[in-house]
């Protein structure tokens, strides 16, 4: 069974930045692709980053995908206290001919 | 303006049946897989599967395989999530995103519906 890991949460101060990790131990990122989505409490995930590092029009510049051959990586840089939210990583499973999320990252603001 | 708009919350008791409704605007229905993703209360995403609405081409999850029906109606530009013999456990928001991408190679879910809550209780 693959899985997509993700540390369950991240805290930062205003206008630090931080990042988030997703890993799995049956990919080999350096091949597949990546999406990163953003969830408020109480409202439908909102997608941020696809194919590893495109971000929609509408997402600042402030988010950003990255990835090595061993995990992605979302980046927030001056993070701010509408960011806090749940963020989840995704990808395709060719074994499992499934899409998979991770668990998701709770983001706190300090 | 893309939009996924989703049928309302349901409470529904163990065994019953319902289907969530998700009716799509602003682009071109036919030209894009609709996904369905579970989550349950305060747990995180599951994807259930996608269908093909020119087509009814359905992909699911094996996790959801044989226990969910994706049906689509293109001339109303809606797809539907059936969900039979409902269990507590199947208390959950329900999502319908579209999907972009290509099935077993890349994906993204852009827009999502608001979701649906079900609640199954006796």
């Amino acid at each position: 069974q693959s899985v997509l890991t993700q540390p369950p949460s991240v805290s930062a101060a205003p206008e630090q930045n931080v990042t988030i990790s997703c890993s799995g131990r049956n990919f080999n990122f350096a091949k597949i692709y990546v999406s990163w989505y953003q969830q408020f409490p109480g409202t439908a995930p909102r997608l941020i980053i696809y194919d590893n590092d495109k971000r929609p029009l509408r997402i600042p510049d402030r988010f950003s995908g990255s990835r090595s051959a061993t995990s992605a990586t979302l980046g927030i840089t001056g993070l701010q206290t509408g960011d806090e939210a749940t963020y989840y990583c995704e990808t395709w499973d060719f074994s499992l001919r499934s899409v998979i999320f991770g668990g998701g990252t709770k983001v706190t603001v300090l | 303006e893309v939009r996924l708009v989703q049928s309302g919350a349901e409470v529904k008791k163990p065994g019953e049946s319902l289907n969530i409704s998700c009716r799509g605007s602003g682009y071109l229905f036919t030209n894009y897989w609709i996904a369905w993703v579970r989550q349950r209360p305060g747990e995180g995403l599951e994807w259930m599967g996608l269908i093909y609405p020119t087509d009814s081409d359905t992909r699911y999850s094996p996790s959801f395989q044989g226990q969910v029906t994706m049906s689509v109606d293109e001339s109303t530009r809606t797809a539907y999530l059936h969900l039979s013999r409902l269990k507590a456990s199947d208390t959950a928001t329900y999502y319908c995103a579209r999907f972009s991408g290509s099935p077993g190679v890349l994906s993204w879910f852009d827009p999502w519906g608001q979701g649906t809550l079900v609640t199954v209780s006796s």
